[in-house]
């Protein structure tokens, strides 16, 4: 079975801090992502990654960035965190090609 | 205008009906696409991936795709309670590219 791994389910940072969340797969997959989750707005497209060292924006890249120095890890950085970036983060991973997306358990991150 | 669209619910739909869950896209070269399901304070799970024209069913649930219309929709027959949750519709446009997701919509499945 596909395993998407979010380092943490729960977290609470102050505004200003820097953030990371990681997100590891074991199933070699080429391509990750990472979409932030509110109420009513569904699952929206921060980064994704299609392969080491790559990256492209998502619909919501501003005040996120992303690193990607392995295969199967991908990490999404806060870089100064802010009461609007309190959300549900889910991480996934994907085959290259038309292949469907498996996701994390999601971390709640409360920014206070 | 949204690239997916959702109605977002909720549907109300008696055990043992069926239902019937619309999404729409803007992208004419979209080439996949998914229905996840999603319960609260879980993560979403892939229901049907779909990729031509037509239907496609697995059990209780079909997938039906309208590239011409721009359109795809997922029945669950035989609802069951535990059927009530969120659904997704996602899109993807290229093997490399990012996969977009609709706002979900939310089903419950009245005893």
């Amino acid at each position: 079975d596909v395993k998407v791994t979010q380092s943490s389910r729960y977290l609470v940072k102050r505004t200003g801090e820097k953030v990371f969340l990681e997100c590891v797969q074991d199933m070699d997959h080429e391509n990750m992502f990472w979409y932030r989750q509110d109420p009513g707005l569904g699952l929206r497209l921060i980064y994704f990654s299609y392969d080491v060292k790559m990256k492209e924006k998502g619909d919501i890249p501003e005040g996120y960035s992303v690193s990607r120095e392995k295969k199967e890890r991908f990490s999404l950085i806060l870089e100064s965190a802010s009461t609007n970036q309190t959300s549900m983060y889910l991480c996934a991973s994907s085959l290259i090609g038309n292949t469907e997306a498996f996701f994390g358990q999601g971390t709640r991150l409360t920014v206070v | 205008q949204k690239e997916v669209e959702q109605n977002s619910g909720p549907l109300s739909v008696p055990e043992g009906a069926i239902a019937s869950l619309n999404c729409t896209y803007s992208d004419r070269v979209s080439q996949s696409f998914f229905w996840y399901r999603q319960y609260s304070g879980k993560s979403p799970e892939l229901i049907m991936s779909i990729y031509s024209n037509g239907d496609k069913e697995d059990g209780r649930f079909t997938a039906q795709l309208n590239k011409a219309s721009q359109y795809v929709s997922l029945l669950i027959r035989d609802s069951q309670p535990s059927d009530s949750a969120t659904y997704l519709c996602a899109v993807r446009y290229s093997s490399a590219s990012k996969i977009i997701f609709g706002s979900g919509t939310r089903l419950s499945i009245r005893p």
